[in-house]
């Protein structure tokens, strides 16, 4: 069975700062995907930032980052120059491998909820 | 609609009562996901619908929880006898086909509160 786990219940950072989140996983699949969700209140997750296994380029949106360590089976974001709107649960999520009869029903870590100080 | 829409927003309701959870994905979506997200449980799947085909109910908790997809669109969830427990909130996303590199879409969710 995949697992993952998001070691930081809690973080917290300063307006303009720059916080990583961590991510570990582990599956028996050789590729597959990785993806960062944010949850603010309203409840609605919002995919953050993907990754695939097999590229050796760590994924980049505008502030939004990933670490991918293949080998080590961790995947961290990183927020540079944190936002009031970047505070909310975020969590790391991996899809089931093709060809199961659950699609690519996503198994999540814990979460990790990100205050953003002014 | 543009995304996942779902209904009621809330639902507050007494143990034992029946309810109905309704998603509405975006247009075109074959993959239709329902998750729960409670407290001390974190996120966690129970049902995959994709077309037409029989769903995957691998997730669902007991046989008081049925879903259903009408049309290959709108997709109901059913929690009969609720309980305590089942206080939650519920997800609902849709994707392309279900495939690995397609991102989930995800509703605003249900919160349901037994009393």
């Amino acid at each position: 069975a995949q697992t993952v786990t998001q070691s930081q219940p809690e973080m917290s950072v300063q307006e303009a700062e720059t916080v990583t989140l961590s991510c570990t996983y582990d599956t028996s699949e050789s590729d597959y995907y990785l993806f960062w969700y944010k949850q603010p209140p309203s409840r609605q997750m919002i995919l953050v930032i993907r990754q695939e296994a097999y590229k050796q380029q760590n994924a980049t949106e505008n502030r939004f980052s990933v670490n991918f360590q293949k080998a080590a089976k961790s995947f961290s974001l990183k927020i540079s120059d944190s936002q009031l709107g970047d505070a909310a649960m975020y969590f790391c999520a991996l899809p089931s491998p093709e060809g199961e009869t659950s699609g690519s029903r996503l198994t999540f870590g814990e979460g990790t909820q990100l205050t953003v100080n002014p | 609609g543009a995304g996942v829409s779902q209904s009621p927003s809330n639902k507050v309701t007494e143990k034992g009562k029946d309810v109905e959870l309704r998603c509405d994905p975006i247009s075109g979506h074959t993959a239709l996901y329902w998750y729960r997200q409670s407290l001390g449980q974190g996120l966690e799947f129970l049902i995959y619908f994709q077309g037409n085909s029989a769903p995957d109910k691998s997730g669902l908790p007991s046989d008081r929880f049925s879903a259903e997809r009408t049309g290959g669109s709108v997709s109901t969830l059913t929690i009969q006898r609720t309980q305590q427990e089942d206080s939650a909130v519920y997800l609902c996303a849709s994707s392309g086909q279900g495939k690995v590199n397609q991102p989930q879409h995800f509703g605003d969710g249900t919160r349901l509160s037994i009393l």
